[in-house]
């Protein structure tokens, strides 16, 4: 089945270590997002690709950066994680044509701890 | 988007209909109402959306009232499945990639 996967489901790093989550999509969807997600908080959103095109929101840390190398693969880097860092990340995508945006698809996340 | 308020929990017997509320009274004319759910430990997953219908799909059915301030989820047969938070948002379609913007939801627990 076509789907969003985040891989690795759960990460460990260190306090100021850089890390690198990753998404993968064979929706063929033009748009890419991440979200973070703390203990018994909704999801909020951090940033999202339309196409090659970056959007940040405005309260997103800039120690949290994103790549995109091709339309079905995104990454979203910590340059140095904090304690306060360590959530559970969420990749979706959704396709928007035509002055129409669908529904967002996501991935079941990975959960990212700090030593 | 609109602000949404939701009930923070409810419970429901499992085999009865499971009817979530979702108020967005300062919702504007060209914006939907959309309904996810997250099961724990898992992304969340969309369910349906509408503008001013009311929608079924095989998941649940969505009712929006006329003057559009409130709608209602409806699960019509619960399974314990269905225990998780489901989150009502109000969200602009007509194109663009806004992301979505989650409000505390509303914990569904199915009892057996």
């Amino acid at each position: 089945d076509a789907m969003v996967i985040q891989n690795p489901r759960y990460q460990v790093t260190q306090f100021g270590k850089p890390v690198t989550l990753s998404c993968s999509q064979t929706l063929n969807h033009n748009v890419m997002y991440w979200y973070q997600q703390k203990s018994s908080q909704a999801p909020k959103l951090l940033f999202h690709y339309y196409d090659k095109d970056f959007n940040n929101e405005a309260d997103t840390p800039d120690n949290f950066q994103s790549r995109r190398p091709n339309t079905s693969f995104c990454f979203l880097d910590i340059r140095s994680p904090g304690l306060g860092d360590a959530a559970m990340y969420l990749c979706a995508t959704s396709r928007d044509f035509g002055g129409f945006n669908q529904p967002q698809h996501f991935g079941d996340g990975t959960r990212l701890s700090i030593l | 988007d609109a602000k949404t308020t939701q009930p923070p929990s409810m419970d429901c017997a499992e085999g009865r209909a499971a009817n979530l509320p979702c108020n967005h009274s300062t919702i504007s004319g060209n914006e939907y109402v959309y309904w996810y759910r997250q099961i724990h430990s898992q992304g969340p997953q969309y369910i349906i959306h509408g503008l001013k219908n009311n929608e079924t799909n095989e998941m649940a059915s969505l009712i929006i009232t006329e003057d559009r301030k409130s709608s209602t989820l409806i699960l019509p047969h619960a399974t314990l499945r269905d225990t998780a938070v489901y989150y009502c948002i109000s969200r602009y379609s007509g194109g663009g990639a806004d992301g979505l913007t989650f409000g505390k939801g509303t914990h569904l627990i199915i009892q057996p």
